[in-house]
C-alpha cells in the first residue's frame, strides 16, 4: 500500500487563489521531505527540501513566497501555492524517505494543479 | 554538481522483444546512490531499484535486470521479453551523500517506453 499519501490528487482553481497540497508519511516519520514539479512531458524538479521545525531550502529559481511550504510534524508536509496564475499549473509530486540516502524516497500519488 | 542523462527521450519496439533502457550520471561524490523509478500514465512514481555506488554487482528481477558500470557512469536497465504494461516513463535519478542523508533526488529526463501489441 502507499506509504506517502498526497492530497488532493487533482484541483482547478481561478487565479489568485491560494491552493494548499498536503504530504503525509503514513507509516514512517520524516524529518525531511521533498516537493518535485513536473511539466507535461517533462522530467521531474527538485523545488524545495522541506525539515520538520525548521524552514524549507529551496533551490535555485523557486520562489519561495510564491511556494510556501511547512513541515509541522514528522508525518505532514504542506506545499501552499499562493496567489496562483496559469503559469503554476503543473503536476507537484512529494516524497519522503525513513532513513538515510540509500532507503528509497517514497512518492505521492501527486497533484494536478490547473490554474483557470 | 550531480546530473543524469537519459538520452533516449523515446523507444518504441513490439511485444516481446528486449529493451535497453541507457542512463549515465556525473557526480564528484564518491559514495552516492542510483534509482530507477517508472511512471505509468496515472502519474504516480513505482520504485524499480536502488544501487549504492560501492555495489556494482548486477542485478535480476524477473524480466527486470540493471547493468551498473562505474568506470562508464552507467546504469542500464533491460526488460526482457517486454509486455504492453511495461509502457510508461522510466526515470532514473542520482541521489548524493552529504553527510546529513537529506538530498533529494536528481532525475534524468526520462524515457518514454511504448510497447506495442
Amino acid at each position: 500500500g502507499a506509504v506517502v499519501s498526497q492530497h488532493p490528487s487533482r484541483v482547478i482553481c481561478k487565479s489568485g487563489t491560494s491552493v494548499k497540497i498536503e504530504c503525509r508519511s503514513l507509516d514512517f516519520q520524516a524529518t525531511t521531505m521533498f516537493w518535485y514539479r513536473q511539466f507535461p512531458k517533462k522530467s521531474l524538479m527538485l523545488m524545495a527540501t522541506s525539515n520538520e521545525g525548521s524552514k524549507a531550502t529551496y533551490e535555485q529559481g523557486v520562489e519561495k513566497d510564491k511556494f510556501l511550504i511547512n513541515h509541522a510534524s514528522l508525518t505532514l508536509s504542506t506545499l501552499t501555492v499562493t496567489s496562483a496564475h496559469p503559469e503554476d499549473s503543473s503536476f507537484y509530486i512529494c516524497s519522503a524517505s525513513p532513513q538515510g540516502p540509500y532507503s528509497p524516497l517514497h512518492f505521492g500519488n501527486g497533484t494536478r494543479l490547473t490554474v483557470t | 554538481a550531480q546530473k543524469v542523462t537519459q538520452a533516449q527521450t523515446e523507444i518504441s519496439v513490439v511485444e516481446k522483444e528486449d529493451v535497453t533502457l541507457d542512463c549515465v550520471y556525473e557526480t564528484r561524490d564518491t559514495t552516492y546512490y542510483l534509482f530507477w523509478y517508472k511512471q505509468p500514465p496515472s502519474g504516480e512514481l513505482v520504485f524499480l531499484i536502488r544501487r549504492n555506488s560501492f555495489d556494482e554487482q548486477n542485478e535480476i528481477s524477473g524480466r527486470y535486470s540493471w547493468n551498473f558500470q562505474k568506470s562508464t557512469s552507467s546504469f542500464n536497465f533491460t526488460i526482457t521479453a517486454s509486455q504492453v504494461v511495461d509502457s510508461a516513463v522510466y526515470f532514473c535519478a542520482l541521489r548524493e551523500n552529504t553527510g546529513g542523508g537529506a538530498d533529494g533526488l536528481t532525475f534524468g529526463k526520462g524515457t518514454h517506453l511504448i510497447i506495442q501489441p
